[in-house]
């Protein structure tokens, strides 16, 4: 079955450190990736997102991620974050051949960052 | 002007009652999905409609009954709610494979 797995449930970070949050996914065909970020109390927002080209997409707020196609990676990162960035992270497939569309979505990253 | 909007934003109500939460994008797209957020934050998809014809749906009991008068908006029905239906449901349209989201609408049920 198609699957995503984030590695971490739960991320505690000090305000500028660096931040990488790991994506995998079972799939072998093409896909469409994306991060989603879901703010305390907010609806998901897109961050970026990948459908083809350079494997390295910029998204918006300093997020960056790299997709690894022999690896079926799809990581975020960031630089230096900021308190602001706390929130619940996801990662999501869209297998081009999944008739209407259909995202599947990781079970989330919690960032939560400290002041 | 809010892209994907959802109401009610809340409602709590008894077991076994029936409840709807309601749906509209004004994007244009034609594609719109049910997910549900459960309280460990994981979503799951429920339902895909295409032009008001349903194309995807997951496992769902058939107490859950989606409706999509128009391909502006998607409704979801729900019959003899369950403790284990409390959850923030998500209504979404798309556009080449990116979800474009509403507000959420948390269930909660006593």
């Amino acid at each position: 079955a198609q699957s995503v797995s984030q590695h971490n449930h739960h991320v505690i970070l000090s305000e500028a450190a660096s931040l990488e949050l790991g994506c995998n996914y079972s799939y072998g065909g093409t896909v469409n990736l994306f991060w989603y970020v879901q703010y305390p109390g907010q609806h998901l927002q897109l961050l970026l997102k990948y459908f083809s080209g350079d494997p390295l997409v910029k998204g918006i707020k300093g997020f960056e991620a790299e997709f690894i196609k022999s690896k079926f990676s799809f990581n975020l990162r960031k630089p230096s974050v900021q308190w602001s960035d706390t929130a619940e992270y996801f990662c999501a497939v869209n297998p081009r051949s999944n008739q209407g569309g259909k995202l599947i979505f990781g079970q989330g990253t919690e960032l939560s960052v400290k002041p | 002007d809010t892209a994907v909007s959802q109401t009610p934003k809340y409602l709590v109500t008894q077991m076994g009652n029936d409840k709807s939460i309601k749906c509209e994008q004004n994007l244009g797209h034609d594609t719109m999905y049910w997910y549900k957020q459960d309280s460990k934050k994981f979503l799951k998809i429920m339902f895909s409609y295409n032009n008001k014809e349903l194309i995807i749906n997951e496992t769902v009991p058939n107490r859950f009954s989606p409706k999509s008068p128009d391909k502006a908006h998607l409704n979801l029905h729900i019959n003899s709610l369950e403790l284990g239906d409390s959850a923030v449901y998500f209504c979404a349209s798309s556009r080449i494979g990116e979800l474009f989201f509403g507000e959420g609408s948390r269930l909660t049920v006593l």
